[in-house]
């Protein structure tokens, strides 16, 4: 079965510049969820959402925010781009837990 | 406030000998726990996990050890091969909680 897909792969942007990632998960998998990962901060969490409902937020300023669909696909956006926002966004899906959790390969964003 | 911590940030390891991953938590309330493995270029892939009810988990290679009292696991992988060079995450949970909470990872090296 496909797995997790995310697009895109690689980005560039500028500061003060809004992104918008997208995550598939895998079908029959409900629940998204997405995890910023920076050198030496490992993987921190950013929001979870269940059948479109965030269930779930992270520390992280209102500029991050997310949305999921009915067919459970799911984006999230950054707001006015930091520089400090460089970082690989992974997604992960699962079928409304942490089992089973599965990861995409991840959108490796720069901001310059 | 970091509540999984790896405290090694690189481990090399000769082939064939065993190597020792070390994770150590701060929240008592975490009741599951989980081993990632990630190659460069890749979300991260499950690995095993273990139960606050258990302080012994094996598969295959894999046996990760759960010592309450110290809030402290490990995993161990016996023998190691040179596949298994890779940046390995763990992580920990909580009941209900719908999040993971990752250490920053420890890069492992195994040389021929």
């Amino acid at each position: 079965k496909a797995g997790v897909t995310q697009t895109p792969r690689y980005l560039i942007k500028t500061r003060g510049q809004q992104v918008t990632l997208s995550c598939s998960p895998i079908s029959g998998h409900r629940s998204v969820s997405w995890y910023q990962q920076t050198p030496g901060q490992g993987l921190q969490f950013l929001f979870e959402y269940f059948s479109e409902t965030q269930r779930n937020k992270g520390n992280f300023p209102g500029r991050f925010s997310g949305r999921q669909f009915s067919n459970s696909r799911s984006e999230m956006n950054v707001s006015t781009l930091e520089l400090g926002d460089s970082a690989l966004y992974l997604c992960a899906s699962s079928t409304g837990g942490y089992y089973g959790y599965t990861f995409g390969s991840g959108t490796r964003l720069t901001v310059v | 406030d970091q509540q999984v911590k790896q405290n090694s940030p690189s481990l090399s390891v000769q082939e064939g000998r065993i190597s020792i991953l070390n994770c150590d938590y701060t929240n008592s309330m975490f009741d599951y726990f989980l081993w990632y493995k990630k190659y460069p270029a890749e979300g991260p892939t499950f690995l095993i996990s273990i139960s606050s009810i258990k302080d012994k988990n094996e598969d295959g290679r894999f046996t990760v050890f759960l010592n309450k009292s110290a809030k402290h696991l490990s995993l161990h992988i016996v023998p190691s091969q040179p596949g298994d060079s890779a940046v390995y995450f763990c992580a920990a949970t909580a009941q209900g909680a719908q999040k993971l909470v990752f250490g920053q990872g420890t890069r492992l090296t195994i040389n021929p």
